[in-house]
């Protein structure tokens, strides 16, 4: 069942503008995990971020996680025509199993 | 290192033929495998979680007869749709279980398997 809701849907921007997402979730979790996946491709691994932490950061990514809101944002700063792709957060609770939410659909215009 | 492939990536096949898929994963072992599939602009649904030696546990309203999943060894895993048809046509992603540093499990991904049922 789909648990991440990420908002917005769709978000388009300016070359060297900042890209905030947003990912909602339902239910407890052990990690949040971001995923990227150009256009009719596999999903590339991100960042994780454990429920006991609330900011992480990986190169021009940063990631926050307010588990008492249950939502989690990705920031993509200074952002690249090549950073084009969807964006999907993935939730872990108690098993390996990830539940992912619906995505945000990023394009960089350059 | 943790690099997943699939094969293949893209398939056309006639209405009721059976189409098998394979996932591999390259530099390291995985006694978990997922198999996943995603409509276009959509996001991806788990299908099936295959281990190692045992019955793939499938996902509520999965048929298991249709998706035959086969977890043979430590690094391949097999989707075979069987009997496919037009509504079967979709993009399948596997991913394998990998463990990151601190001991935290993650999934590596294949590149997806594009299937055309005509």
């Amino acid at each position: 069942s789909q648990q991440g809701e990420e908002d917005p849907q769709a978000l388009s921007i300016q070359e060297g503008e900042n890209a905030t997402m947003n990912c909602s979730y339902k239910t407890s979790i052990n990690n949040l995990q971001w995923y990227r996946q150009n256009s009719g491709r596999g999903l590339v691994h991100l960042i994780l971020i454990r429920s006991n932490e609330r900011e992480k950061h990986s190169g021009r990514l940063r990631v926050t996680l307010d588990t008492s809101k249950k939502s989690s944002s990705l920031l993509i700063t200074a952002s690249r025509a090549a950073d084009t792709a969807s964006y999907f957060c993935a939730t872990a609770g108690g098993s390996e199993k990830l539940v992912f939410g619906k995505g945000t659909k990023l394009t960089v215009n350059p | 290192g943790a690099v997943v492939s699939q094969h293949p990536s893209r398939v056309i096949c006639k209405s009721g033929t059976s189409v098998k898929i394979e996932c591999r994963s390259l530099d390291f072992q995985a006694t978990t495998m997922f198999w996943y599939r995603q409509f276009p602009k959509q996001s991806l649904m788990l299908m099936a979680t295959s281990n190692e030696g045992s019955k793939a546990t499938y996902e509520q309203g999965v048929e298991k007869d249709k998706f035959l999943i086969n977890h043979a060894s430590l690094t391949l895993s097999t989707l075979t749709v069987t009997s496919a048809h037009p509504e079967d046509s979709s993009f399948y992603i596997c991913s394998a279980s990998a463990e990151l540093a601190g001991g935290i499990d993650t999934q590596y991904f294949g590149p997806g398997t594009r299937l055309t049922v005509l």
